[in-house]
């Protein structure tokens, strides 16, 4: 069974900065990694699939990158509304999330 | 554009039956999977199960033997049965379509389940 892992558990940032996220799968998987945003009272909402091809809507300022073992989540300049949980899944496994929250 | 929105009991006793059911609007069972996916509170996201246009499952291993997910295509649903409920049960339940690469690119807005005696 894959687990998936997420770095860190918390990030603190300011808005407009950078913000990088990690996920690492516990062997090598295909590129059918996908990311999602979860705020409050909502349900997750589909960012990148594929490891980097973004879902439809979803702003250039979110990327994804990656393989084998190690990706990553980048959101290049934090907007107010980009504050959330962040998840990685590999099909039926999801990671425990990233939290970005306000430096 | 695809919807899915479920309904079904929010409050349920230990050992009963957890009951949902999914419908979609706006779209096709064709060509995707149909999954259910839980989340305790404050706490992270658990596949449960899914199915497709053709009846095939898979399910959660920890869950397997108290899960039963089936579709009406007839009707545009699809349905979860949860058995002998406990308080770990408690949580979130989402509906979502699976397809693109193995991602949910489609959820409903969820229902709040607590188990309580």
């Amino acid at each position: 069974e894959i687990v998936m892992t997420q770095s860190p558990a918390t990030l603190s940032v300011s808005p407009g900065e950078r913000a990088t996220l990690s996920c690492r799968a516990s062997q090598t998987i295909s590129n059918n990694l996908a990311w999602y945003q979860q705020k409050p009272g909502q349900a997750p909402r589909l960012l990148i699939y594929g490891a980097s091809i973004r879902a439809t809507g979803v702003p250039a300022r979110f990327s994804g990158s990656g393989s084998g073992t190690e990706f990553t989540l980048t959101i290049s300049s934090l907007q107010s509304e980009d504050f959330a949980v962040y998840y990685c899944q590999q099909f039926r496994t999801f990671g425990p999330g990233t939290k970005v929250d306000i430096k | 554009q695809v919807q899915l929105q479920q309904w079904g009991a929010g409050l349920l006793k230990p050992s009963e039956t957890l009951s949902l059911t999914c419908g979609l609007f706006g779209g096709s069972f064709n060509d995707f999977y149909w999954s259910w996916i839980r989340q305790p509170p404050e706490t992270g996201l658990e596949w449960i199960g899914e199915i497709n246009h053709r009846g095939n499952t898979k399910y959660s291993p920890s869950l397997r033997s108290r899960v039963t997910i089936s579709i009406d295509t007839s009707k545009n649903q699809f349905s979860l049965r949860l058995n002998s409920v406990t308080a770990a049960d408690t949580a979130m339940y989402y509906c979502a379509r699976g397809g693109l690469g193995g991602a949910f690119d489609v959820w409903d807005q969820g229902t709040m389940v607590a188990v309580s005696s």
